[in-house]
């Protein structure tokens, strides 16, 4: 059975201080990851797709990389704004449809 | 470019009823998801569907669920005689035609149910 773990379930940090996300899955086999970061209330918002081993991927203070085993989301000097929380999901190659595995999340707390 | 539209945000519901939640996939996309989140816990898969179609349900549960994606108009999830255990938000997605490797999905920003 296809399996997302993140780690950690929570994450405070002081403004600056860079730290980073992890999501480990098995299936068997990988179409793709995401990461989707989701404010409180609010729908998952679209980030990256990784697909291969050594696929890296930024966008501002967010780098996410890709291993056979794990996804790592980096966020370097992090602001308050960054504060939420950041979903992995994948793609198996043999999912039945389109469905998305999703973890459990990392809540972020950004404080000044 | 307007997103993932779906409605109403909220809903509140007694045992018994009948919720229907909506929703429009972003412009140029004709593959849906609905994924429900419980409170405390991870975004699920539970439907995806196609303009008439229903690709992939294994995520449905057998009784009181269905959904639809008909040739005109929103999507539907339809969940009939609510339970509380059905409280939750629902979140609908949308994909554009399936892309060789991954494809994206988008969500909309979903509707609240609440059960009394």
């Amino acid at each position: 059975e296809d399996q997302v773990t993140q780690s950690p379930e929570a994450l405070r940090l002081q403004e600056g201080e860079s730290s980073s996300l992890n999501c480990s899955y098995t299936v068997s086999g990988l179409r793709g990851l995401f990461w989707y970061r989701q404010d409180p209330g609010k729908g998952p918002e679209f980030l990256f797709t990784l697909y291969s081993a050594g696929e890296e991927k930024e966008k501002e203070r967010l780098k996410a990389t890709l291993t056979k085993k794990e996804s790592f989301l980096h966020i370097t000097a992090p602001k308050p704004e960054d504060s939420a929380t950041y979903l992995c999901a994948v793609h198996p190659i043999k999912a039945a449809g389109n469905k998305l595995t999703f973890g459990g999340g990392t809540r972020v707390l950004v404080k000044p | 470019n307007a997103g993932v539209m779906q409605n109403p945000r909220h809903l509140v519901r007694r045992r018994g009823q009948e919720a229907r939640l909506r929703c429009s996939p972003m412009k140029g996309h004709s593959h849906v998801y609905w994924y429900r989140q419980l409170p405390e816990e991870g975004l699920k898969f539970m439907v995806y569907l196609q303009k008439e179609n229903i690709i992939d349900e294994s995520g449905m549960p057998k009784e009181r669920f269905s959904a639809e994606f008909p040739k005109e108009g929103p999507s539907i999830l339809r969940i009939q005689q609510v339970v509380r255990g059905d409280s939750a938000a629902y979140f609908c997605a949308s994909s554009p035609l399936l892309a060789p490797k991954g494809n994206e999905q988008f969500f909309g920003p979903g509707t609240r149910l609440t059960v009394l």
